[in-house]
């Protein structure tokens, strides 16, 4: 799987989006770019997931680049719930064998 | 659907006990797994399983047993706990099929080794 790079924290205003970016310079033609959160030590949450194009659920948007070398998750009005270690991992269409790195603290203030 | 869940919550063994950590889905599904994490690590996959009867070792699996004799279980055995294992440990599964790859994770099992 690609090594994916992230920053090690972000703030965020309530009420603003939230911008994650993530690198994943190496990843292969047929790798997904998964993310997940884990708030207060509780088991991680799926997120959403994307090849190339751009996704959109109701939790967030995947916005990942032409050449596929980085993504951003955008959290389009963030809350206070929303504080948590952010993910961003790159694997196999399944996502079953994930390889979390130290992910992003995202620190949502009022 | 109580999703997944995983027993118990804490545990305090001492070195060379051992024990089983619990794991249980509701969900039919067939891929489950088991993720350990230390603190202010990421987590590290320990052993995961594609179908009742079928196992494979993750990153980290020295130390540790599975089996999966039934869909909706997959027990994990330290067979002789040693304080490198203290860590919060979590189950996860998800459906091989259809076209959602979420996975779900149980709330953990806090372990410590003294």
């Amino acid at each position: 799987d690609a090594k994916t790079t992230q920053p090690t924290s972000m703030d965020c205003a309530e009420g603003r989006a939230a911008n994650l970016p993530c690198n994943h310079s190496t990843i292969s033609g047929n790798e997904y770019v998964y993310w997940y959160r884990q708030i207060h030590s509780q088991g991680p949450q799926y997120i959403i997931h994307g090849l190339k194009n751009n996704e959109t659920n109701e939790m967030a948007s995947l916005i990942i680049t032409e050449d596929r070398k980085s993504s951003t998750l955008i959290l389009p009005h963030a809350t206070l719930r929303d504080t948590a270690v952010y993910y961003c991992i790159a694997t196999d269409r399944y996502g079953n064998k994930l390889v979390f790195g130290a992910g992003t603290i995202l620190r949502v203030k009022s | 659907n109580a999703g997944v869940t995983q027993t118990p919550k804490f545990q305090v063994l001492k070195t060379g006990q051992s024990m089983t950590l619990q794991c249980a889905q509701d969900m039919n599904h067939e891929y489950m797994s088991w993720y350990r994490q230390d603190p202010g690590m990421g987590l590290r996959l320990i052993h995961y399983s594609v179908g009742a009867g079928i196992t494979d070792q993750g990153e980290v699996p020295n130390g540790y047993n599975v089996s999966r004799s039934t869909t909706e279980d997959f027990p994990l055995r330290l067979l002789s706990a040693a304080p490198s294992q203290t860590s919060v440990y979590f189950c996860a599964s998800s459906s091989s099929g259809g076209s959602s790859y979420e996975q779900y994770f149980g709330p953990g099992t806090r372990l410590t080794v003294t």
